[in-house]
């Protein structure tokens, strides 16, 4: 069975710095891996997709990496802005028959000015 | 082109009570999820469809929960009678089985059915 873990927790910091958010999953045979976005109140936002055969995606300030052999994926934001805070999500999509794809906890971000 | 459309949006019942909650896909979505989410945890998959056709069910509470999905398309979520433990965000999800651009398997959200049972 998938276990997905999300790593910190929780996150502070100021205005301007660069973060990184770490996603372990415990089955390399993975379809894909997704990175969300979820402000409180609301439903997940699609931030970042990497296939089983790509090593990383970009999206402006948004860097995904995934190291399948590791079972890890890192979300890597450059220069926080207050925007930023909210909760960031990953999910990991099992390669075999069903298909189905599990969600760690979740990093609970906060950027202050 | 539209997103996944749930409703409502919050619905308050008292525990034993009954509660739908129904979810629209994306147009084309093949793959239909619901999920639930309790307050500071990652969502849990309750049931997945393709088509209209169950693909995995067994995190979904059988002896409360039912889910139907008629036509391959719309889906309702019904929770039969509700516990007090049932309080959460219900989240519905779609994905396409061939992605454009290489997204294959790319899941999309609605803004979700938050349940409060009292």
């Amino acid at each position: 069975k998938q276990e997905v873990t999300q790593i910190p927790a929780a996150l502070s910091v100021p205005e301007g710095e660069n973060l990184v958010l770490n996603c372990s999953f415990t089955d390399s045979a993975i379809y894909n891996l997704q990175w969300f976005r979820q402000d409180p109140g609301k439903g997940l936002t699609s931030l970042l997709l990497i296939q089983s055969s790509q090593r990383e995606q970009t999206s402006g300030r948004l860097n995904a990496s995934l190291d399948k052999s590791s079972g890890r994926s890192t979300l890597y934001i450059a220069a926080s802005q207050p925007g930023d805070s909210a909760t960031y999500l990953c999910a990991a999509h099992a390669s075999g028959g069903s298909y189905i794809p599990t969600f760690g906890r979740g990093t609970s971000l906060i950027v202050h000015p | 082109e539209a997103g996944v459309a749930q409703s409502p949006r919050y619905k308050i019942i008292e525990k034993r009570q009954s509660v739908a909650f129904w979810c629209n896909p994306i147009s084309g979505h093949a793959t239909l999820y619901w999920y639930q989410q309790i307050l500071g945890q990652g969502p849990k998959l309750l049931i997945q469809f393709q088509n209209n056709g169950v693909v995995d069910d067994s995190q979904l509470p059988k002896d409360r929960f039912s889910a139907e999905r008629l036509k391959g398309v719309d889906s309702t979520l019904k929770i039969q009678p509700a516990k007090l433990e049932d309080s959460a965000v219900y989240l519905c999800a779609s994905s396409a089985l061939r992605g454009v651009g290489g997204r294959v398997g790319e899941l999309f959200f609605g803004e979700g059915s938050r349940l409060t049972v009292l």
